[in-house]
């Protein structure tokens, strides 16, 4: 069946600009997750949502950043006034909350480059 | 909140050899500990888990060992070959549907 898809799959972008970022998790996934992967770095947990709700939003480095979930399908994330600093890749995963594994299927990212 | 180290950041073995990747957490409420292997240009992929009622855990030419008491978890992989070649992460998380923290991945370059 069909992965988690997201889009756009890079971006550029000019300083000062609000990009969106878009996430399709797998069919009847109720967990959805964002992180940021700078170059050479680890995964950096911004949010999660269970459903349409975030109940942990602790990893969003400022109030620039902003992210929603309608639905229980898609989600977006956005970025208000890009800096150079949020040049990364962002990845998305969803995970099914009905059985006993946690495992999350993360999709290919979207590398945004903030010039 | 949790942290997780890893270690090391590079490791070159030659093929056929063994791979061994090291992870400590710090948070004691963590069960759940995955391994996920990123290949270049996609998103992570679990290989393989564990959980904290269990030491060890094997899956082909793969294993990974927890020690609760320690807390520290390790990702073997023995014979490896060149497909072996990505990054690992290793994480942990209380469970359920809560915060996943990772550690900062290890770059494994198997040589033919």
């Amino acid at each position: 069946g069909a992965g988690v898809s997201q889009s756009p799959s890079n971006k550029v972008t000019e300083k000062g600009k609000d990009v969106e970022l878009r996430c399709d998790p797998i069919s009847g996934h109720t967990a959805l997750y964002w992180y940021r992967q700078s170059l050479g770095q680890g995964l950096e947990f911004l949010i999660y949502f269970q459903g349409n709700s975030a109940p942990d939003k602790s990893g969003l480095p400022s109030d620039r950043f902003s992210a929603e979930r309608t639905g229980g399908s898609v989600s977006t994330l956005t970025i208000q006034r890009t800096q150079q600093e949020d040049s990364a890749v962002y990845l998305c995963a969803s995970s099914f909350s009905g059985g006993q594994s946690y495992e999350q299927y993360f999709g290919p990212g979207t590398r945004l480059t903030v010039t | 909140g949790e942290n997780v180290e890893q270690h090391p950041s590079t490791l070159s073995v030659q093929e056929g050899d063994s791979a061994v990747i090291k992870c400590t957490y710090s948070d004691s409420a963590s069960n759940y500990f995955p391994w996920y292997k990123q290949e270049l240009g996609k998103g992570p992929q679990l290989i393989i888990d564990i959980r904290s009622n269990v030491g060890e855990k094997k899956d082909q030419r793969i294993a990974v060992t927890l020690n609760k008491t320690a807390k520290h978890f390790s990702l073997h992989i023995t014979e490896t070959q060149p497909e072996d070649s990505a990054v690992y992460f290793c994480a942990a998380t209380p469970g359920g549907y809560q915060k996943v923290t990772f550690g900062i991945g290890t770059k494994l370059q198997v040589i033919p």
